[in-house]
């Protein structure tokens, strides 16, 4: 079966930084996504990692470790715009590069 | 920019009705995917398509069917529309044969009364 697991909530403070965690468990790994959703609207991607290690992509980076079935997205200088959820997906079959979706994380951020 | 359209943004339909929901994307992309959209259930996969008239059930296909008669479109059938189909469904497509980002329509509302 698959498995993925990402914290429901979180709050931050604006100008602060926010570590999101994700963890899996699937049968085969093909990459993971993050991908951002504002209330009412469609997901949009972020980042992708297929080898370990840490994508830095301006304000945003993404870690994997396949070993340890492990993902985080790091946004740095939050600003209120960020309030969103975040979906963490693993492709786990490269045929149509079928995804399995994390329930997401809903990060507000404060004043 | 990748454009993956949606027939309606809200619907609603009586139980028991037919119902269709239309995707289409404009970016040559070979799969494309239904998820409905649930509160503490994140998206959940309905069927998926990698070609033109290929499909394969997602992890609820139960009381849905898809129709992929051209590559840039791909639609989900209620037969029989439940209470409990319900939901906001979305529609994505991604490139290439491993699969890539997913790009998501704006999604349809849909409310079975």
């Amino acid at each position: 079966g698959q498995n993925i697991d990402q914290p429901t909530e979180m709050t931050a403070t604006e100008g602060a930084i926010v570590q999101i965690n994700c963890t899996y468990q699937t049968s085969g790994f093909n990459g993971l996504f993050w991908y951002q959703q504002h209330a009412g609207e469609a997901p949009t991607f972020l980042s992708y990692n297929v080898l370990d290690g840490l994508e830095e992509k301006g304000r945003f980076s993404s870690f994997l470790s396949r070993s340890k079935g492990y993902s985080y997205l790091l946004l740095k200088e939050l600003q209120m715009k960020d309030s969103a959820s975040y979906l963490c997906a693993v492709i786990h079959n490269t045929n149509a590069g079928k995804s399995t979706f994390g329930d997401g994380t809903t990060l507000t951020v404060k004043p | 920019d990748v454009k993956v359209t949606q027939s309606s943004r809200y619907l609603v339909k009586r139980t028991g009705e037919k119902v269709f929901l239309e995707c289409v994307q404009d970016m040559d992309h070979e799969n494309m995917f239904w998820y409905r959209q649930d509160p503490g259930l994140g998206l959940r996969l309905i069927y998926f398509s990698y070609d033109v008239k290929m499909k394969e059930k997602g992890d609820i296909p139960e009381g849905y069917s898809v129709s992929r008669e051209k590559k840039e479109r791909f639609s989900l059938i209620l037969e029989s529309a439940s209470t409990n189909q319900t939901s906001m469904y979305l529609c994505a497509s991604s490139p290439g044969t491993g699969g890539g980002e997913q790009y998501f329509g704006p999604g349809t509302r849909l409310t079975v009364t």
